[in-house]
């Protein structure tokens, strides 16, 4: 069984410090891993993925995630908040015979000026 | 651009209508999904299909049945509609065959209130 856990529901940061969103998978394969930001009332968006090759991504934006198999852990950093980065960030596992993806639970970025 | 199309942004419908959501995708893909997201619970996987007229039940299939008559076309049916079926409603789509992983491309979302 898959399962993706995102330890904070609410982060908040100051604009220009940096950004620490927290995710744990569970796997029994060996799993593909993304990062979705969802601004409000706007659909999903593909932040990056991990799929096997190199553990460290970088995605849009300047957001990156480190894959740890040792700490099953995928978190998501960007080294300097920016006001249009305030939305809400799921953690997403895929992996194994079928092709569902499984969704963290999300967590909600506030950026104060 | 992979695009993911919607049929409704915003439905109100009434307590035991039948109720139809219908997406649909401009890239030949082969998987198709349906999530509704709630606050505080994330996406949920209601039904995925990998081929046309092909189905699997996700996490939370209870009241919904689907139907993908095409490759392109993914329908959701609400069979009795009821209040705690309120919520947001995503299609998404991927590319690969089963077990080939690569990301899904989700659509702007249904909002849909059952009164």
């Amino acid at each position: 069984a898959q399962s993706v856990t995102q330890l904070d529901s609410h982060v908040s940061v100051s604009e220009g410090t940096p950004v620490l969103l927290r995710c744990n998978y569970s796997s029994s394969y060996s799993p593909s891993l993304f990062w979705y930001v969802q601004h409000p009332n706007k659909g999903l968006q593909l932040l990056l993925k991990y799929t096997s090759a190199a553990t460290l991504v970088k995605g849009i934006n300047g957001f990156e995630a480190e894959f740890k198999k040792s700490e099953t852990s995928f978190h998501l950093t960007k080294p300097s908040a920016h006001m249009s980065d305030a939305a809400e960030y799921f953690c997403v596992v895929r992996g194994g015979p079928t092709d569902k993806l499984i969704f963290g639970t999300g967590t909600r970025l506030q950026v104060f000026p | 651009d992979v695009k993911v199309t919607q049929s409704s942004r915003y439905l109100v419908k009434r307590t035991g209508e039948k109720v139809f959501l219908e997406c649909v995708q401009d890239m030949d893909h082969e998987n198709m999904f349906w999530y509704r997201q709630d606050p505080g619970l994330g996406l949920r996987l209601i039904y995925f299909s990998y081929d046309v007229k092909m189905k699997e039940k996700g996490d939370i299939p209870e009241g919904y049945s689907v139907s993908r008559e095409k490759k392109e076309r993914f329908s959701l049916i609400l069979e009795s509609a009821s209040t705690n079926q309120t919520s947001m409603y995503l299609c998404a789509s991927s590319s690969g065959t089963r077990g080939k992983n690569t990301e899904a491309f989700f659509g702007q979302g249904t909002r849909l209130t059952v009164v």
